[in-house]
């Protein structure tokens, strides 16, 4: 069974650092059959793919057109975990945030719980 | 705005069948067989329900099937039942390494 477990701050200020981790077992970060994605849900938005990391023979990287110039995930491989910073936030960010796991022609099929991410002064 | 369009609401009284549809271009749903549909409860997470088009995962309920026609994916639920009040969502592989979402469409059972 895999599990992700997410962490981090529910507030972030505008023009700040919005970062975030998802915790992985049963599974591995560097595993080369999946990838590991943050996508983000928002009345306005609906459902929003964000990005992804995933590892071939080297690590890899894909990001959403729309936030692509303020985006970074990175795995960790020594905690097995990977995470999310979106910088120059601003209220329009405001969203839950989750953590997921899969490749874009088989489906997401294992999600973090969420978590609210407020941009607010 | 959404990349994919679904309905915003669709709904039906239990034991009827109910499709919902997600409709893109060629570049996204009718480019490649990577479609896939999430229902989500609230404050739950997504759960992933049709993969590749028309393929249920693992524990999901024959009721749910999905299919494709041109630039237009559906799934249909059939045998509606109270616990399939959610809202769902489609999403496509959409070339090269996006991957795209539908709006969302809440499912009402009468």
């Amino acid at each position: 069974q895999v599990l992700l477990q997410q962490s981090g701050p529910g507030l972030v200020r505008p023009s700040q650092t919005l970062s975030l981790t998802c915790a992985i077992s049963g599974d591995s970060v560097s595993s080369s059959s999946t990838a590991w994605n943050w996508l983000r849900l928002s009345p306005s938005r609906g459902l929003e793919w964000l990005g992804r990391t995933y590892y071939t023979s080297r690590w890899n990287n894909d990001f959403a057109v729309s936030v692509r110039s303020r985006v970074t995930i990175n795995p960790d491989t020594s905690k097995n975990q990977f995470s999310l910073r979106l910088n120059s936030v601003t209220p329009e960010d405001t969203a839950v945030y989750y953590c997921a796991r899969g490749r874009m022609s088989t489906g997401l099929d294992y999600w973090g719980r969420g978590t609210l991410v407020t941009v607010s002064s | 705005q959404s990349a994919l369009t679904q309905p915003p609401s669709a709904s039906g009284s239990p034991g009827q069948s109910v499709t919902i549809s997600c409709t893109g271009t060629s570049s996204d749903v009718g480019g490649y067989n990577s479609v896939s549909w999430y229902q989500q409860h609230p404050g739950k997470a997504p759960k992933l329900m049709i993969s590749e088009v028309t393929k249920r995962p693992s524990g999901v309920p024959d009721r749910f099937s999905g299919s494709k026609s041109g630039n237009t994916a559906s799934l249909t639920v059939s045998g509606l039942q109270a616990e399939d009040e959610a809202d769902y969502y489609c999403s496509s592989y959409a070339g090269n390494n996006i991957l795209v979402f539908g709006g969302g469409t809440k499912l009402t059972v009468l």
